[in-house]
């Protein structure tokens, strides 16, 4: 059985930082890509940032919203997949899920439970 | 980035009944197209994937049509357990959703 269980999330305010960690089970990590996407208050569903595996030599991409701001990497000896995120903004208030896809043009076939972000002073 | 336009954002229907949800595409998405639901407090669950596939154990009321720009999500024979968001997404490109479908009861 795949799971994924998102954790490092809460409260912080603008400007400050949070890791959000995503350990995994139950398929074969080291080839998937893992994915992160958020999902604001509004229910708006938003793609944030890919890392594919060893052998695409751990290419990675963002949405060009987040980039310089947020950094995705992987372990793939913990089957984990984190996000960092800096200079974080109000409106990146979210809930974040991790999902893996396992080729190019995939769907997302799995979701964790997901871990809620809220930015506010 | 592809603009996923997804129609209606709300829909109030009878059990029974026939559901259709829309999704049209910036550009052509060549069939790489997914719909999830979603329940309250829950994360979304693969529905349908490459425009018409039914992802294991989906019940077969659902069923997913169109090619190019265009796509629909159809839900035959409405259930209560039915009730849910629905989004759209595709990833012919760097993946982006429609903003969603709020399925309720009348």
């Amino acid at each position: 059985e795949v799971q994924l269980v998102e954790t490092g999330g809460g409260l912080v305010q603008p400007g400050n930082s949070l890791k959000l960690s995503c350990a995994t089970s139950g398929f074969t990590f080291s080839t998937a890509w893992m994915n992160w996407i958020r999902q604001t208050p509004g229910k708006r569903l938003e793609w944030l940032a890919q890392i594919e595996d060893k052998s695409n030599n751990y290419f990675i991409s963002y949405l060009e919203s987040v980039k310089g701001r947020f950094t995705i990497s992987r372990d793939d000896s913990k089957s984990s997949v984190y996000l960092q995120m800096n200079n974080l903004k109000e409106e990146d208030t979210a809930i974040y899920y991790c999902t893996p896809k396992f080729y190019y043009s995939a769907p997302f076939d799995y979701w964790g439970q997901g871990v809620m972000v809220t930015v506010s002073s | 980035d592809i603009r996923m336009t997804q129609s209606p954002a709300s829909l109030s229907a009878s059990l029974g009944e026939t559901v259709n949800i829309e999704c049209l595409a910036s550009e052509d998405i060549y069939s790489d197209l997914a719909w999830y639901q979603q329940k309250p407090g829950k994360s979304p669950q693969l529905l349908i994937y490459n425009a018409n596939s039914l992802q294991n154990g989906v019940p077969s009321r659902f069923s997913g049509s169109g090619s190019g720009t265009q796509y629909s999500l159809k839900i035959n024979s409405l259930q209560s357990e039915d009730v849910a968001t629905y989004f759209c997404q595709q990833y012919n490109n760097y993946p982006t959703f429609g903003g969603g479908t709020k399925l309720e009861l009348k």
